[in-house]
């Protein structure tokens, strides 16, 4: 059965600061997935990371994927405060019909 | 760019009371999720529905718990007799091809039981 465990849970920056968040599963994942969550809305779909050394940047955002260490990181360079929201990562794995399993988040509070 | 809708947006019922909730997925997507979200916490995987059944369900998706498609568009996740646990927001998710990476997710419907 996949697990999926994400570190920090809380994550408190200023702006201009970088941070990485963390991701660990527990046994092979098809695809590794992030998510945005802002309070009381749905999941908005950040990246999909297909395969091992996978690296995807948007904006300030940057999630890579080492799928032997089964590891993804969600990178943030200089922080803004319109960053703030909670993250999730999911991952999925074969013969799940493609159910996602998400980590438990983390939330971002980026301060001026 | 299409969307998945979900009605209604808050629905608030009595322990023991029936609620249907309601999803609209995008129209060329074959495969439908439900998940759940109790209020701060991680986002839970129900059920899975494809060429008119169930393909997989989670431990939480009990008797209690029932999908359907009804007409071809709608997709309907019904909770016979709700508990106060049942409490959350609901998500409804949609995908054109099995573990295909372009999942949508609707905005959700919070489900106050009291």
């Amino acid at each position: 059965e996949l697990k999926v465990e994400q570190n920090p849970l809380f994550l408190s920056m200023q702006e201009g600061k970088n941070y990485t968040i963390y991701c660990n599963y527990s046994t092979t994942s098809d695809r590794l997935y992030w998510y945005r969550q802002d309070p009381g809305k749905s999941l908005e779909s950040l990246f999909v990371l297909l395969s091992n050394g996978a690296v995807k940047q948007e904006g300030r955002l940057m999630a890579s994927l080492d799928t032997k260490a089964r590891l993804s990181t969600l990178h943030i360079t200089a922080a803004v405060h319109d960053l703030s929201a909670t993250y999730f990562c999911a991952g999925n794995y074969g013969g799940s019909q493609g159910n996602l399993i998400f980590g438990k988040g983390t939330k971002l509070s980026v301060k001026p | 760019e299409p969307e998945v809708t979900q009605t209604p947006s808050h629905q608030v019922t009595q322990m023991g009371q029936e609620v249907i909730l309601r999803c609209v997925p995008i129209s060329n997507h074959l495969y439908f999720y439900w998940y759940r979200q109790i209020l701060g916490q991680k986002v839970e995987f129900l059920v899975s529905f494809y060429n008119n059944e169930i393909s997989e369900k989670s431990e939480i998706f009990d008797d209690q718990f029932s999908v359907e498609r009804p007409d071809g568009s709608n997709f309907t996740l019904k909770i016979r007799s709700t508990k106060l646990e049942d409490s959350a927001m609901y998500f409804c998710a949609s995908n054109r091809q099995e573990g295909g990476y372009g999942y949508t997710f609707g905005s959700g419907t919070r489900l106050t039981v009291v």
